[in-house]
């Protein structure tokens, strides 16, 4: 049964402090390891990752992902009030219909 | 720029009553699929569709199901509703093809008395 554990499950943090959110994961035939960013309603989706060592950067956020591992980290540099959200991870495995498991999700509060 | 809609919103049922929960989306895409969101357990997958007329059933399927009759409308259907299936639902989509993210609707909000 494929599992996906997100560390930590909450985090406060101040405005401008880095934050490094962790996903291990353990999947048959791994295909992808996306992270979604969940504010009020809907996921949102913020990258995805199917190749060791290579890095995704979008603005201050960045993550990547260690195949040999199995897990992934999102990095928030300067974080922001505007960045408090559920950070979820999950992945696809071997099926071709692109079933997601997902972590439990780590809850950020970011302070003025 | 609609993307995925989820028709109702918020919705309050009691134990034994019956309703549908509507996902339409406005991309042309061929993959659907329902989760439900609880509290601590992330999202779990209901049901799923990879075409038009086509459904499978996901991890969590009981009590619960779907049908695809036009490819931008799926359909969840709560028969016989239960307090365990008070929940947040969401709905996506995807299109066809390898390493496509999953676009999602903003959920239904459904509580069971």
């Amino acid at each position: 049964e494929d599992k996906v554990v997100q560390s930590p499950l909450s985090l406060v943090v101040h405005e401008g402090d880095t934050v490094t959110l962790n996903c291990s994961y353990e999947v048959t035939n791994f295909r992808s390891l996306l992270w979604y960013k969940q504010e009020k309603k809907a996921p949102t989706f913020l990258f995805m990752l199917t190749s060791s060592g290579i890095e995704k950067k979008s603005g201050r956020l960045s993550s990547i992902l260690d195949k040999k591992e199995l897990f992934s980290i999102l990095n928030i540099t300067a974080t922001q009030t505007g960045d408090s959200a559920i950070y979820l991870c999950a992945v696809t495995g071997g099926t071709s219909y692109g079933k997601l498991t997902f972590g439990q999700g780590t809850i950020l509060t970011v302070h003025p | 720029n609609a993307g995925v809609t989820q028709t109702p919103k918020f919705r309050v049922l009691k134990t034994g009553q019956s309703m549908t929960l509507l996902c339409a989306q406005d991309m042309n895409h061929e993959y659907m699929y329902w989760y439900r969101q609880d509290p601590g357990m992330g999202l779990r997958l209901i049901h799923y569709s990879v075409g038009e007329g086509t459904t499978a059933k996901g991890e969590v399927p009981d009590g619960y199901n779907v049908s695809r009759l036009k490819k931008q409308n799926f359909l969840l259907g709560l028969e016989s509703a239960a307090p365990s299936q008070t929940s947040v639902y969401f709905c996506a989509s995807r299109q066809g093809g390898s390493n496509q993210p999953q676009h999602f609707g903003d959920g239904t909000r459904l509580s069971i008395l």
